[in-house]
């Protein structure tokens, strides 16, 4: 029979205001943290990172905070935009080598 | 500018075929990996490759294998190709954290 697949958890914000994507991740001694993009057809992009030794980082019109207490992470767009639209995917390296475990991803959509 | 290629972006093969997918990137990077992303399910690792020739098991290698000949190309491989297998493939390298992804292989197995 036909499976049915999991659904993304789904953030609807309106053109122009700020979007605020979570994201809880697993293990204490993960030491770096990776924000990635992925529209729709595309593999995923690359947005923002930050390391375990800070709580704030900032980009062009986007910004992530790093909560190690509760091991949380966020990612803030500032004037979202239409071009915006697209599923987020945070990641954590435990450094002990180079591969990440990545979350399961949230879908951001813009109202005009 | 950063590449990372994937031979095809779509396939549909047979239950029980051998299926080959490639990937090739030109950022000389050290670290290569296969990926099968699902809904709902993120993206989990198959296999990755930190050299030549070397190679170690992610999270769900079962029915899959793969090869590193040579540094810039990573392929994947499906020994006997079965109907849970179709998904999204993504390859991705990188030298440090940061992984470069390239667009996807979607697979069909019918």
């Amino acid at each position: 029979g036909e499976s049915v697949g999991l659904h993304l958890p789904t953030l609807s914000v309106q053109e122009g205001d700020n979007s605020i994507i979570n994201c809880a991740y697993s293990n204490s001694a993960s030491d770096y943290f990776i924000w990635y993009k992925q529209e729709s057809g595309k593999g995923p992009q690359f947005i923002i990172d930050i390391r375990s030794n800070m709580d704030k980082r900032q980009g062009q019109r986007v910004t992530v905070l790093l909560n190690k207490t509760v091991k949380h992470l966020s990612l803030q767009i500032a004037a979202t935009q239409p071009g915006d639209s697209a599923v987020y995917f945070c990641a954590e390296n435990m450094g002990s080598s180079y591969k990440l475990i990545f979350g399961s991803g949230t879908r951001l959509l813009v109202r005009p | 500018d950063v590449k990372v290629t994937q031979s095809s972006r779509y396939l549909v093969k047979r239950t029980g075929e051998k299926v080959f997918l490639e990937c090739v990137q030109d950022m000389d990077h050290e670290n290569m990996f296969w990926y099968r992303q699902d809904p709902g399910l993120g993206l989990r690792l198959i296999y990755f490759s930190y050299d030549v020739k070397m190679k170690e098991k992610g999270d769900i290698p079962e029915g899959y294998s793969v090869s590193r000949e040579k540094k810039e190309r990573f392929s994947l491989i499906l020994e006997s190709a079965s109907t849970n297998q179709t998904s999204m493939y993504l390859c991705a390298s990188s030298n440090f954290y940061e992984q470069y992804f390239g667009p996807g292989t979607r697979l069909t197995v019918t």
